[in-house]
């Protein structure tokens, strides 16, 4: 149980073009969904945390404009990069935060999403 | 913030013996403390995690310590094997944003047969 389920896996885009990235809790209802960013070699780095029904909360240095992020069921989120360019390249990767079958909290990540901007 | 440091960035070990990676957190507000693996080109996987009320935990050829008093949490994996090369992330998340993890830099461990 508690599946999340991210796609595309992998995207290449031209540069000044937008991609979406969808994010989903297959089994589970996920009141929160995190955003990360992964640079080859780094670690994880929160990006944003999105809650149903509202606006996202983005961590300092991460353009909310560039980066819209939308949480529309507690199912699904979504991540689109507006206007990407080469630097954006890198794997995205989401987790989602809720309530399992028994009603324990879980937290699940998803398996990324790879990003290349030509 | 938070701030978590992790050591080594690197760990080579002969099969069989065991890996030790160590990590310090800052915010004492901190209270669930994962670690994941993650292999090429994948998403992290939860191996094992600990909450702060407990002082040590252990599934199988894994186990975790915490000390909160010094602010630190290691990972322990015994009779290591090929299959455990991978990059490991320790993480740090408080109670009142449970999920909102602040990951360490990584070790990449490398097990030679």
């Amino acid at each position: 149980g508690a599946v999340v389920s991210q796609h595309p896996s992998r995207v290449i885009c031209k540069s000044g073009t937008s991609v979406k990235i969808e994010c989903r809790s297959l089994d589970f209802q996920a009141t929160t969904m995190f955003w990360y960013r992964q640079f080859p070699k780094q670690s994880l780095m929160l990006m944003a945390t999105s809650n149903e029904g509202s606006k996202a909360t983005y961590e300092q240095g991460v353009e909310k404009d560039k980066f819209l992020i939308n949480h529309a069921s507690l199912t699904l989120s979504t991540l689109t990069v507006t206007s990407a360019h080469p630097e954006d390249s890198s794997f995205y990767i989401c987790s989602a935060r809720g309530s399992g079958v028994s009603g324990a909290n879980v937290l699940t990540f998803g398996a990324g999403s790879r990003l290349t901007v030509l | 913030g938070e701030n978590v440091e992790q050591h080594p960035s690197t760990l080579s070990v002969q099969e069989g013996d065991s890996a030790v990676i160590k990590c310090t957190y800052s915010d004492s507000a901190s209270n669930y403390f994962p670690w994941y693996k993650q292999e090429l080109g994948k998403g992290p996987q939860l191996i094992i995690d600990i909450r702060s009320n407990v002082g040590e935990k252990k599934d199988q050829r894994i186990a975790v310590t915490l000390n909160k008093t010094a602010k630190h949490f290691s990972l322990h994996i015994t009779e290591t094997q090929p299959e455990d090369s991978a990059v490991y992330f320790c993480a740090a998340s408080e109670a009142d944003s449970w999920g909102k993890l602040q990951f360490g830099a990584g070790t990449q461990v490398v097990v030679t047969p």
